[in-house]
């Protein structure tokens, strides 16, 4: 399997929920990152998965979470959502190098 | 300061047109430099990759980066209507951390 698949596509959330957003990860990657764009805005880092251990965060609050599981699939969890946590959500894995990531297409989280 | 400053555009040229895409950034630690292509409703896709300073070439594309002047552009000759997305820098330094701009929106009419 090639590629780097996200799930839901699209998903529509009140003020105050839980989400959770998955990613599998292109065959051989073992590294995760996530991150949230904004309407008309660049990525912004949220935080990165090595091997199942975070290894580094951006500057978002504890109620983003996340795991990594040991076939390398990854989950973004979103706890108390916000209204400005409606974004793409973007998953990108790799095997290491900067010019080794590949982009998942994304989920679009509506919160309202 | 924005870690890395992009114009947003947007940006409209002819068909076959020279098409110049710029970044600046801040932070001096950045090493590794990178052009993204996103389409409408897609994840970025990426174009280009340079480390340190210098010029790349892939076909119609052509990256340059100038760590002195803290400057990067992206060069599409030739362009075409399927060149239309948005274009994203994004850099990084010995960590694991992208830092993007904002994206600049590009169409290319027929």
């Amino acid at each position: 399997e090639t590629g780097v698949t996200q799930s839901p596509t699209h998903l529509i959330k009140t003020r105050g929920q839980q989400v959770t957003l998955r990613c599998s990860s292109q065959s051989g990657h073992n590294t995760v990152s996530w991150y949230q764009q904004a309407l008309g805005q660049g990525p912004q880092f949220i935080f990165q998965y090595y091997r199942e251990e975070e290894n580094g965060r951006g500057n978002f609050p504890p109620r983003f979470s996340g795991l990594q599981f040991p076939n390398y699939s990854s989950e973004l969890n979103v706890n108390a959502l916000e209204l400005d946590d409606s974004a793409l959500y973007l998953c990108a894995s790799s095997f290491g190098g900067a010019n080794g990531y590949t982009f998942g297409s994304g989920t679009r989280l509506t919160v309202v | 300061q924005k870690e890395v400053e992009q114009d947003p555009g947007p940006l409209s040229v002819p068909e076959g047109a020279i098409v110049s895409l710029n970044c600046t950034y801040s932070n001096s630690a950045f090493q590794y430099f990178m052009w993204y292509r996103q389409y409408s409703r897609k994840g970025p896709e990426l174009l280009m990759y340079t480390y340190s300073s210098g010029n790349k070439e892939d076909g119609r594309f052509t990256a340059q980066v100038d760590k002195s002047s803290k400057y990067i552009s992206l060069f599409i000759r030739d362009s075409q209507p399927s060149d239309s997305a948005t274009y994203l820098c994004a850099m990084s330094g010995a960590g694991n951390q992208f830092y993007f701009g904002t994206g600049t929106s590009l169409t290319v009419i027929p």
